[in-house]
């Protein structure tokens, strides 16, 4: 089969770094991303990685190690808005993508 | 800048009825997809659409059916819908590829 693990939930302190890892086993892989998505709205694209190694923009930062099936998404300087669901992502091959079960953020003050 | 655009946002069907779901795309976005969001889940991959080419399939039940059509809008179809099918339905376009996907607003399907 094919799965995505992610920690469940998080919570972090105003001002502080997370990282929020995703661990894949699926039967293709041609990218990892990582979306946001706050209550009762819909999936924002954050970042992508193709290639193994990191990937920065702005406070947000995500990595890749395909030897591994490993990545994490690192949100610097957290704010009350980060709180919201975030999800990994693969491209399992041609245009399917597997979404992993999400990893729920509280920022506290 | 324009988004990808989903009607109704909101849908209220008894079991046994039919829906049809559309999605404009972001102009020259050429790949479509569709998910389903249960509450507290993630987005289940449906279906999707390259140059109006169905692409590939995911977790869609026969009782659902989609298309892409010559200006690029998509509907989903799903018919004889049952309890389980009320979750909420994005489409999203991506431009060329599968490095990002713009999602829509989604549309709330509730079967009652």
């Amino acid at each position: 089969g094919q799965s995505l693990e992610q920690p469940s939930e998080v919570t972090a302190v105003e001002g502080a770094i997370v990282q929020i890892n995703c661990t894949y086993q699926t039967s293709g892989f041609y990218g990892l991303s990582w979306y946001q998505q706050h209550d009762g709205g819909a999936p924002t694209f954050l970042s992508y990685n193709g290639l193994d190694g990191l990937e920065e923009t702005g406070r947000f930062s995500s990595f890749l190690s395909r030897s591994d099936s490993y990545g994490y998404l690192l949100l610097q300087e957290l704010q009350m808005k980060d709180s919201a669901s975030y999800f990994c992502a693969v491209n399992t091959g041609g245009f399917k993508t597997i979404f992993g079960a999400g990893t729920r953020l509280f920022v506290k003050a | 800048a324009a988004g990808v655009i989903q009607s109704p946002r909101h849908l209220i069907k008894e079991k046994r009825e039919t829906a049809t779901l559309k999605c404009y795309p972001i102009p020259r976005h050429d790949t479509v997809y569709w998910y389903q969001q249960g509450p507290g889940q993630d987005p289940q991959f449906l279906i999707s659409f390259y140059e109006k080419m169905q692409s590939d399939k995911g977790s869609i039940p026969d009782r659902f059916s989609a298309q892409q059509f010559s200006d690029y809008h998509s509907e989903l179809n799903m018919s004889s819908l049952e309890l389980g099918d009320s979750a909420l339905y994005f489409c999203a376009s991506s431009p060329g590829g599968h490095r990002e996907q713009y999602f829509g607003p989604g549309t709330r399907l509730t079967v009652t």
